[in-house]
């Protein structure tokens, strides 16, 4: 199985307010979480990444929380900001085997701050 | 750096006609990828390229066909357009296979009436 199951759909938080968006996945074999931000009419970009060996990592406000066991891993926006407003994606990527390094998407959560 | 650009960014076809999208990147990356995005679907690998001269298929590459036959260029092709193909298209490239980055470009809206 290589499914990435992305939630919820589509998120409103307040300006300030901490937005959060899960992820689940069912191979183990997946070594590699990266979360893409994509702006309206512009493509996907590279916002923050985490390998299984660790359990969180954090850059400025975004942080990413990892639960190997559960095969569970979420994006956690602090203080979000209107500008923070655009789709995100997580994706999953295998470490070996004929799909390797190939990335598995989400469904995509779009997320709006209001002011 | 003009980084992956894509061309064209908007096209409406009919059912059956052809069309070629062209994607170019100016980083000297080994590896390109064809994605389509749909609502609710996230992004869906089509075809991506190992390197020049060389193709795979990715999870969606019914109904279309690519080429590399230069590094910095990688082509997507619609032999016979179907309205399931509307979609918006992206390229990416990336410096290597697994936990790097791939860098995306804008997007090439494609409308089949």
């Amino acid at each position: 199985q290589q499914q990435v199951k992305q939630s919820p759909q589509s998120l409103i938080v307040q300006k300030g307010g901490i937005s959060i968006i899960n992820c689940a996945y069912e191979n183990t074999a997946f070594d590699y979480f990266p979360w893409y931000q994509q702006f309206p009419g512009k493509g996907p970009a590279l916002l923050i990444a985490i390998r299984p060996d660790v359990s969180e990592k954090k850059e400025g406000r975004f942080t990413i929380s990892f639960n190997k066991s559960a095969k569970q891993f979420s994006l956690h926006i602090m203080d979000s900001q209107p500008g923070d407003s655009a789709t995100y994606f997580c994706a999953a990527s295998l470490g070996g085997g004929t799909s390797y390094g190939k990335l598995t998407f989400g469904q995509g959560t779009i997320l709006t701050v209001h002011p | 750096n003009a980084g992956v650009t894509q061309t064209p960014k908007f096209r409406v076809l009919k059912t059956g006609q052809s069309m070629t999208l062209l994607c170019a990147q100016d980083m000297n990356h080994e590896y390109m990828y064809w994605y389509r995005q749909d609502p609710g679907m996230g992004l869906r690998l089509i075809h991506y390229s190992v390197g020049e001269g060389t193709t795979a298929k990715g999870e969606v590459p019914d109904g279309y066909n690519v080429s590399r036959l230069k590094k910095q260029n990688f082509l997507l092709g619609l032999e016979s357009a179907a309205p399931s193909q509307t979609s918006v298209y992206f390229c990416a490239s990336s410096w290597a296979l697994g936990p790097y980055e791939q860098y995306f470009g804008p997007g090439t809206r494609l409308t089949v009436t």
